[in-house]
């Protein structure tokens, strides 16, 4: 089975400044997509961004980026020019590329990791 | 945009009552999830259903069943609900099972008396 690590539970930043989010992650397969969720105080999870593995350029989205190391099973998130409104939880997120792994059905389904609690500071 | 609305954000039960957790997605989507959110453990996947009358659980699916009548809709049902069952609830839904991202709604946060 796929296991997800956060081992940040909370972070911290000042507006403007760069922070990085680690994730790791544990898995047999070759193929699979990694996702960055963001959760903030109202509650809805939004996508930030998605890395497919069989890709090796690591995906951006505006201010963030992701720097993904498949041999080492690393998918960590970096935000530049953090702003007030980054205040979130983070989640890091694995789902299998096949419809089936080995243990039964997956259908897609998400791994998620711990969650990193990121706070600005203005 | 998608949406994934759910019935209520906050809701109090009683120990052993039968609770239902509604969600009604608006984007015909096939694929409907349910997860728990606790602190210092993510998100757990319930169940699942990739289409209408299906179902497949998830990680932790004990003390839960689901149902799924009408394709926009997901319910997850707490047969005899108990302390241990307070917790954040998730729906999210999807277009297809692997490609597309998952949306999801605002959550309920479901505490059991």
């Amino acid at each position: 089975a796929q296991t997800v690590t956060q081992s940040q539970p909370e972070m911290s930043v000042q507006e403007a400044e760069t922070v990085t989010l680690s994730c790791t992650y544990d898995t047999s397969e070759s193929d699979y997509y990694l996702f960055w969720y963001k959760q903030p105080p109202s509650r809805q999870m939004i996508l930030v961004i998605r890395q497919e593995a069989y890709k090796q350029q690591n995906a951006t989205e505006n201010r963030f980026s992701v720097n993904f190391q498949k041999a080492a099973k690393s998918f960590s998130l970096k935000i530049s020019d953090s702003q007030l409104g980054d205040a979130a939880m983070y989640f890091c997120a694995y789902r299998s590329a096949f419809m089936a792994n080995a243990g039964g059905t997956s259908y897609g389904k998400l791994t998620f990791g711990q969650g990193t609690i990121l706070t600005v500071h203005p | 945009d998608v949406k994934v609305t759910q019935s209520s954000r906050y809701l109090v039960k009683r120990t052993g009552e039968k609770v239902f957790l509604e969600c009604v997605q608006d984007m015909d989507h096939e694929n409907m999830f349910w997860y728990r959110q606790d602190p210092g453990l993510g998100l757990r996947l319930i169940y699942f259903s990739y289409d209408v009358k299906m179902k497949e659980k998830g990680d932790i699916p004990e003390g839960y069943s689901v149902s799924r009548e009408k394709k926009e809709r997901f319910s997850l049902i707490l047969e005899s609900a108990s302390t241990n069952q307070t917790s954040m609830y998730l729906c999210a839904s999807s277009w297809d099972r692997i490609n597309q991202p998952q949306h999801f709604g605002d959550g309920t946060r479901l505490s059991i008396l």
